[in-house]
């Protein structure tokens, strides 16, 4: 059965920071792109970021709510996803989840696009910052 | 980036009914586009990817359709199961990836 357990959550005051975990089984970890999704109380879902496979470059992309602030890397032979988050704010406050992307491609003029969208959850963490 | 809005915001209806939901898109997303539900304190649940394809494990009542920048969810007769957030999710820009702000279907 594919899972996704997060960890790290807690209550920081602003300004300080907390890493996440994300430990994955059931599938083959570094065949995928991995993204953070978070969720305020009693608001939305908002992406965060994600970072592709090893094989896809293993680069990463963010929101601009947390660009320089966030980062994502990933150790495929632990099957874990990291969101190192600094500088951390109260608008920071949420649910953080992650997920498993799935990548489409489609071919256009001379070079491939790709697309990801993500399939599994895991149950989420909770970061709370306050003073 | 790019603008997702749902219609409506909150949707009453009654087991057996059939719902719709809308998603509007600032600009063309073609059809790179997800439904997502959401039932309290849980994680969100992939329905449907690529604006009409169904997930697997998914029940048959949901389907999606549209391109472009309109899009809908619809569930053809409503469950007890399914009182839930829907969220619609667009990838067209991987870089840049937005969710609606939700539609809550309650019991009437």
């Amino acid at each position: 059965e594919m899972q996704l357990v997060e960890s790290g959550g807690d209550l920081v005051q602003p300004g300080r920071s907390l890493r996440l975990s994300c430990t994955a089984s059931g599938f083959k970890f570094g065949d995928y792109a991995m993204s953070w999704v978070r969720q305020a109380p009693g608001k939305g879902l908002e992406w965060v970021g994600f970072i592709k496979s090893k094989p896809y470059g293993g680069t990463t992309e963010y929101a601009a709510s947390v660009k320089g602030r966030f980062t994502i890397s990933r150790d495929d032979s632990r099957s874990i996803a990291y969101l190192q988050m600094n500088s951390l704010k109260a608008e920071d406050t949420a649910v953080y989840y992650c997920s498993r992307d799935i990548i489409e491609a489609k071919a256009t003029s001379m070079v491939y696009r790709y697309y990801y969208y993500m399939d599994v959850w895991g149950n989420g963490t909770t970061v709370t910052v306050s003073s | 980036d790019i603008q997702l809005t749902q219609s409506p915001s909150t949707l009453s209806a009654s087991v057996g009914d059939r719902v719709t939901i809308t998603c509007r898109a600032s600009q063309s997303v073609s059809s790179w586009l997800a439904w997502y539900q959401q039932k309290p304190g849980t994680a969100p649940k992939l329905l449907i990817y690529k604006a009409s394809n169904l997930q697997s494990g998914v029940p048959s009542r949901f389907s999606g359709s549209g391109s472009g920048t309109e899009f809908t969810l619809t569930i053809s007769s409503l469950q007890p199961d399914d009182f839930a957030t829907y969220y619609c999710q667009q990838y067209s820009s991987y870089s840049s990836r937005t969710f609606g702000q939700g539609t809550k279907v309650e019991i009437k």
